[in-house]
């Protein structure tokens, strides 16, 4: 089955802590995107990856980390430094060169 | 940046009816806009996309209208069944060296009552 997995599907983060969430995808894809959702709010992108060992910056970066050292994975870290980091986080993936975007089922993150 | 505004927020409508959804966007070189359908706790799901070249698409119940000189796009869902029952995103895209960043409008909430 191809597809976008992300891990876990709830996550905790503890004051000061940083947490790594995982986005794995097997479709071949070159792109990877980080999201976050927020209620009553459309995605807002964090960072996004057109290809390995590359990253750009999106509208909402700071307070967060990424790393693309392989093609199929792309974890985002939620650092201390992002003060308030409870939202819903969505990893999509697309085609080099094309704007179609496929999402994760989303990991929930809250704080303790 | 582009900036995509949707309306309205939340949408009820009975089931058979038709739901329409309107999003404007501010850049005028934005070249392709998706829809997608989000159920709780799931991520989003594309449901149609519509390219500038194009005015207007359909797939069975759902269809897209976009009007380039005014900068606004449309989906039009007709004969509405409770499984319709979700949030729903439009998303505008630049080409260029945006290709593949989507600006993402708030979302409507869609209800469809049986």
């Amino acid at each position: 089955d191809g597809g976008i997995t992300q891990s876990p599907k709830y996550l905790f983060r503890k004051e000061g802590q940083n947490v790594t969430l995982s986005c794995e995808q097997n479709l071949n894809h070159d792109a990877m995107y980080w999201y976050r959702q927020d209620p009553g709010q459309g995605l807002r992108l964090i960072y996004y990856s057109q290809i390995v060992n590359d990253f750009q910056k999106g509208d909402i970066a700071e307070g967060y980390s990424v790393s693309r050292e392989k093609k199929e994975s792309f974890p985002l870290t939620v650092t201390s430094a992002q003060k308030n980091p409870t939202a819903f986080y969505l990893c999509a993936s697309s085609i080099g060169g094309r704007n179609i975007q496929y999402f994760g089922a989303g990991t929930r993150l809250s704080v303790l | 940046g582009e900036n995509v505004e949707q309306h309205p927020s939340t949408l009820s409508v009975q089931e058979g009816d038709s739901a329409v959804i309107k999003c404007t966007y501010s850049d005028s070189a934005s070249n392709y806009f998706p829809w997608y359908k989000q159920e709780l706790g799931k991520g989003p799901q594309l449901i149609i996309d519509i390219r500038s070249n194009v005015g207007e698409k359909k797939d069975q119940r759902i269809a897209v209208t976009l009007n380039k000189t005014a900068k606004h796009f449309s989906l039009h869902i007709t004969e509405t069944q409770p499984e319709d029952s979700a949030v729903y995103f439009c998303a505008a895209s630049l080409g260029g060296t945006s290709y593949g960043k989507l600006t993402f409008g708030q979302g409507t909430i869609l209800t469809v009552h049986p």
